[in-house]
């Protein structure tokens, strides 16, 4: 298995740009999310799903969509880059049997805006 | 709301100290406790887990955390450290409905050799 995968690892972005950040997973999880993480701030909830065709907003969603149209993959879409969305993205997924269940990150994105 | 406060942000210790991180967190309800790890260059990964039964929790490498409702803390602790240890720990909750973690502010770790 390979877990749960992210791309791409690094991007520069200009003011403005869009861009989509990839998400997937292998392991037929149902609940997937997507955090930013920022120095002193630990990992934010941006959005999550619990399974294909239902997303939610997290603690921090302006500025971002998602869309799940399969398990497999949840999507970041940045519709309209600013600096304040430079940060780094985790994505993550669990089985969805309750909030005891741990979560298994994929490797990050480094996302810069100039 | 929900929020979980981590006590240092930094921390700088020699190979063979005790070490133990501060988490208190605030949830209404029924709470499930994690403090996860980050080493350098790698993604986030379960240290451990608490969510019923005796409070007091190992977890790998020989970690350990004590969950104390009256204080509402979950603090993490290793008797002695190593090197490999540096690493970002993050103290997390989950409760209510759904899977979502709300993360501390989390803790750089800097075990000198």
């Amino acid at each position: 298995n390979a877990g749960v995968t992210q791309t791409p690892k690094f991007q520069v972005l200009k003011t403005g740009q869009s861009m989509t950040l990839q998400c997937a997973q292998d392991m037929n999880h149902e609940y997937m999310s997507w955090y930013r993480q920022d120095p002193g701030m630990g990992l934010r909830l941006i959005h999550y799903s619990v399974g294909a065709g239902i997303t939610d907003q997290g603690e921090v969603p302006n500025g971002y969509n998602v869309s799940r149209s399969t398990t497999e993959d949840f999507p970041l879409r940045l519709l309209s880059a600013a600096p304040s969305q430079t940060s780094v993205y985790f994505c993550a997924s669990s089985t969805d049997r309750g909030p005891g269940e741990t979560q298994y990150f994929g490797p990050g994105t480094r996302l810069l805006v100039l | 709301a929900q929020s979980v406060s981590q006590h240092n942000h930094h921390v700088i210790l020699s190979e063979a100290a005790s070490l133990e991180l501060g988490c208190n967190y605030s949830y209404g309800g029924t709470v499930n406790l994690f403090w996860y790890v980050q080493y350098p260059g790698q993604h986030l990964q379960l240290l451990l887990k608490y969510f019923s039964g005796d409070p007091l929790v190992k977890g790998i490498k020989g970690f350990e955390a004590e969950f104390i409702k009256s204080k509402f803390s979950f603090n993490l602790r290793k008797p002695s450290v190593q090197w490999s240890d540096t690493a970002e720990y993050f103290c997390a909750a989950a409760g209510g409905a759904g899977n979502k973690l709300t993360f501390g502010g989390g803790t750089r770790v800097l075990v000198k050799p």
